[in-house]
């Protein structure tokens, strides 16, 4: 079965700096999709970011990109210049490619950004 | 930009009671999901649907949940018999799912706040 594990619980960031949140999963799939959903305090569920497992290139989306290693298994998420309005809950998510299973989410890391 | 809509936004519900949520999928997409985040905890995985079948669910998914999509346009989520650890966010997912949408991520609608009495 395919796990999500997010060790951070909780992360801060200085306004206009650079967060790092990590992300990593286990998998005995070959191809397959990760993402970056965010969670403000309104609790919608927003898509950051996507990659898919054959692209090496890593995604990128305006302030946020991915670092993706496949062979490493780690899927972490960037975010520059952070702003206030990128305090949330962030969570890592998997699927397989093949299936349109469900969604397999990490337990989330909560990111504070200080003024 | 489409949206998946849930009704209501909030439920508060005796327990024991049925409550019955409701999604609107995006309307070509084919693929629905259910699933539930107890407050301070990770989103779960409930059930997903395709053609007018569950094609998997979670153990989470018990006897006192069904899915049904009864009018061709709502996606319901019902639950039985509501219990106390039934409270919790519950978000409805809806994917295109075919040919060269089949990588398209999944839309989550707002959720709707189940508060059980």
């Amino acid at each position: 079965a395919q796990t999500v594990t997010q060790s951070q619980p909780e992360m801060s960031v200085q306004e206009a700096e650079t967060v790092t949140l990590s992300c990593t999963y286990d998998t005995s799939e070959s191809d397959y999709y990760l993402f970056w959903y965010k969670q403000p305090p309104s609790r919608q569920m927003i898509l950051v970011i996507r990659q898919e497992a054959y692209k090496q290139q890593n995604a990128t989306e305006n302030r946020f990109s991915v670092n993706f290693q496949k062979a490493a298994k780690s899927f972490s998420l960037k975010i520059s210049d952070s702003q206030l309005g990128d305090a949330a809950m962030y969570f890592c998510a998997y699927r397989g490619r093949f299936n349109n299973n469900d969604m397999r989410f990490g337990a989330g890391t909560r990111l504070t950004v200080k003024p | 930009e489409p949206e998946v809509t849930q009704t209501p936004s909030h439920q508060v519900t005796q327990m024991g009671q049925e409550v019955i949520l409701r999604c609107v999928p995006i309307s070509n997409h084919l693929y629905f999901y259910w699933y539930r985040q107890i407050l301070g905890q990770k989103v779960e995985f409930l059930v997903s649907f395709y053609n007018n079948e569950i094609s998997e669910k979670s153990e989470i998914f018990d006897d006192q949940f069904s899915v049904e999509r009864p009018d061709g346009s709502n996606f319901t989520l019902k639950i039985r018999s509501t219990k106390l650890e039934d409270s919790a966010m519950y978000f409805c997912a809806t994917s295109p799912g075919r040919g060269q949408y089949r990588n398209q991520p999944q839309h989550f609608g707002d959720g709707t706040r189940l508060s059980i009495l």
